[in-house]
């Protein structure tokens, strides 16, 4: 399974765009991108995956460069109901993947 | 809506007694997962199953086993409770069809006194 190294921590203000970027240097052809959002007290909930390029939803976009060893997650105007664990995945889809979470890193938004 | 449902949201054992966590979920996924959840540690996964009676380890098994008779039900098993596994524990289950989300339980604070 591919590493994941994103930043620990990340602080903002209410109204800014964040990026929080992941580093994923020995992915493999098969991978996806994966990212989830984890408010305390709560299981992590799925926010948007991808494979190349950009994917947009309704709650973020990702960002996926051509050589896929990193990918942005970005919040556009984010607000204190923002402030949660982010943790970025890479792994094949389907059976046997055994999603691996690591340690996410921690976004505070102030006003 | 997919639900996945953990038996408990708080539990307190004492030290050695055998404690089942369950895990039930709606969506006939064939993946289940069991994760801990320590302050500083994010998510650790205990155990994988990927269809009935199938299992495999995480990255912290130790201390740990699981049962899954059933596709819809996953079981983490705690032989001999000890104060280190005091924890949050997570159970999510995912299908092997499409993008492959993952749906989590509410979680079972357990603690071992």
């Amino acid at each position: 399974l591919a590493k994941t190294t994103q930043p620990i921590s990340m602080d903002s203000y209410e109204g800014q765009e964040v990026n929080i970027t992941c580093s994923h240097n020995n992915i493999a052809t098969n991978d996806y991108i994966t990212w989830y959002q984890q408010f305390p007290s709560q299981g992590p909930r799925f926010i948007i995956q991808g494979y190349k390029t950009k994917v947009t939803n309704e709650v973020a976009s990702l960002f996926i460069p051509a050589d896929r060893k990193s990918s942005t997650l970005s919040l556009p105007r984010v607000s204190l109901s923002d402030t949660a664990v982010y943790y970025c995945l890479v792994g094949d889809q389907g059976g046997g993947n055994k999603l691996t979470f690591g340690t996410g890193t921690q976004l505070k938004v102030e006003l | 809506d997919v639900k996945v449902t953990q038996s408990s949201r708080y539990l307190v054992k004492r030290t050695g007694e055998k404690v089942f966590l369950e895990c039930v979920q709606d969506m006939d996924h064939e993946n289940m997962f069991w994760y801990r959840q320590d302050p500083g540690l994010g998510l650790r996964l205990i155990y994988f199953s990927y269809d009935v009676k199938m299992k495999e380890k995480g990255d912290i098994p130790e201390g740990y086993s699981v049962s899954r008779e059933k596709k819809e039900r996953f079981s983490l098993i705690l032989e001999s409770a000890s104060t280190n596994q005091t924890s949050m524990y997570l159970c999510a289950s995912s299908s092997i069809v499409g993008i492959a989300e993952a749906f989590f339980g509410q979680g079972t604070r357990l603690t071992v006194v």
